[in-house]
């Protein structure tokens, strides 16, 4: 089984518009944490947010939000408002201290794309 | 200021030839990483180390070694590049695996 799914390989989304990208995981840890990463077509790994799975509230970090529903096993990221530099791909991944030693395991990935 | 920096950022060898890329971070962080991204994969670690400790991904193949000569370097060699070898090469650091990881801006290589 996958352990980091991501179901939309790609996304259109209207400038200034929210939009959410799904992430969902697999583990049987009750230590994780969930990231997101967005990778523009440069090519460097930008961190955007953190949630660990103790965290109750949702982590917010400017336009980014990651909807943690632990329950279903879901860590979307929802970027508000968006802009035309928003236009790369995005990797959820988690990071399991028991079942994998704390190595990231990565999603296949979204690429998202900001129309004018 | 970039905290994982990678050199060179285009590196074209040719196949056979050895070929040896390198990482170095500005912030002491015990913990760097050597991972590969193929285009529209997900990146795949390859190997890590935690301070002077090597860890090797089980499915690395031997082609592929690295050097940590000190806290701030980290060295990938890939000794006998094929063509299969294209691809990304992302250096990553974290502080004692728990931290989140960062990324340099990688190096993209291209074997003729």
């Amino acid at each position: 089984a996958q352990k980091i799914t991501q179901t939309q390989p790609g996304m259109f989304v209207q400038e200034k518009e929210a939009v959410t990208l799904d992430c969902t995981y697999d583990t049987s840890d009750q230590s994780y944490g969930l990231f997101w990463y967005k990778q523009p077509s440069s090519g460097e790994m930008i961190f955007l947010i953190y949630q660990g799975s103790y965290d109750e509230q949702n982590a917010t970090e400017g336009r980014y939000s990651l909807n943690f529903q632990k329950a279903r096993k879901s860590a979307n990221l929802v970027i508000s408002a968006s802009q035309l530099g928003d236009s790369a791909m995005y990797f959820c991944a988690m990071r399991e201290v028991y079942n994998a030693g704390n190595m990231l395991t990565f999603g296949g990935g979204t690429r998202l794309m900001v129309k004018p | 200021d970039a905290m994982v920096i990678q050199n060179p950022r285009y590196q074209v060898t040719q196949f056979g030839k050895p070929v040896t890329l390198s990482c170095s971070q500005t912030l002491n962080h015990n913990v760097m990483y050597w991972y590969q991204q193929k285009s529209s994969q997900a990146p795949k670690l390859l190997f890590h180390y935690y301070d002077k400790d090597f860890n090797n991904e089980a499915d690395t193949p031997d082609n592929f070694q690295s050097r940590r000569p000190n806290t701030s370097f980290c060295f990938l060699d890939i000794r006998s590049p094929g063509l299969g070898d294209a691809a990304m090469y992302l250096c990553a650091i974290t502080q004692d695996y728990t931290d989140t990881q960062y990324f340099g801006p990688g190096t993209r290589l291209t074997v003729l």
